[in-house]
């Protein structure tokens, strides 16, 4: 079975407007953190945000929010008002283990997001 | 620097080569990943270093994959007798505890891009 599973190859949004990004996963480890990174065209990955399977409060940086909905192993990225940089594949992306410790990253297959005028 | 940096960027490479790709961690992070990414797919993990030591290499492919960290920084990840299916981008990350909560989020190089023909 897949761990981690992105249903939308391509999404499009305009400029302004929010866009989620969906994310299943797939573990029995009761300790894991979740990731997304996003990747421009120059293929570096840029990590956006982090959450904690403890963690109580959905995680939030700037303009991107994680909707963490643990019984449905679900961990949706939110950004909200689209800007035209934000066009990129993005990864969601998740550790196993206890999280105070550095462990591989098992990604999806990813979303490609473009943003429209 | 403020990056991760990875050298080559492009390496083109005739089948039977070796090729040898180099990781510059983040001055300081201890731990050092290595993920190759097929055309259209997320990263897959190759293996890990934290400091010189090699605690997980379950990732590589084959016995013609060898990674190295012997000062606990710089990285080479070594592919003896490249084949066609090596072609891929090859990622390096590095990652430390952070301030906020450890989550040992890893930080990417731009990667090199192998071409094997």
């Amino acid at each position: 079975a897949q761990k981690i599973t992105q249903t939308q190859p391509g999404m499009f949004v305009q400029e302004k407007e929010a866009v989620t990004l969906d994310c299943t996963y797939d573990t029995s480890d009761p300790s894991y953190g979740l990731f997304w990174y996003k990747q421009p065209s120059s293929g570096e990955m840029i990590f956006l945000i982090y959450q904690g399977s403890y963690d109580q409060q959905n995680a939030t940086e700037g303009r991107y929010s994680l909707n963490f909905q643990k019984a449905r192993k679900s961990a949706n990225l939110v950004i909200s008002a689209s800007q035209l940089g934000d066009s990129a594949m993005y990864f969601c992306a998740m550790r196993e283990g206890h999280t105070g410790t550095a462990s591989k990253l098992t990604f999806g297959t990813g979303t490609r997001l473009q943003v429209t005028l | 620097g403020a990056g991760v940096s990875q050298s080559p960027r492009y390496k083109v490479a005739k089948r039977g080569q070796d090729v040898a790709l180099r990781c510059d961690p983040i001055s300081g992070h201890v731990s050092l990943f290595w993920y190759q990414q097929a055309l259209g797919q997320g990263p897959e993990f190759l293996t890990y270093f934290q400091n010189e030591a090699q605690l997980d290499k379950s990732g590589l492919p084959s016995d013609r994959f060898f990674a190295e960290r012997p000062e606990g920084s710089v990285s080479t990840l070594k592919i003896q007798r490249t084949q066609q299916e090596d072609s891929a981008v090859y990622l390096c990350a590095s990652s430390h505890p952070t301030s906020r909560g450890g989550n040992y989020e890893q930080y990417f190089g731009p990667g090199t891009r192998l071409t094997v023909t």
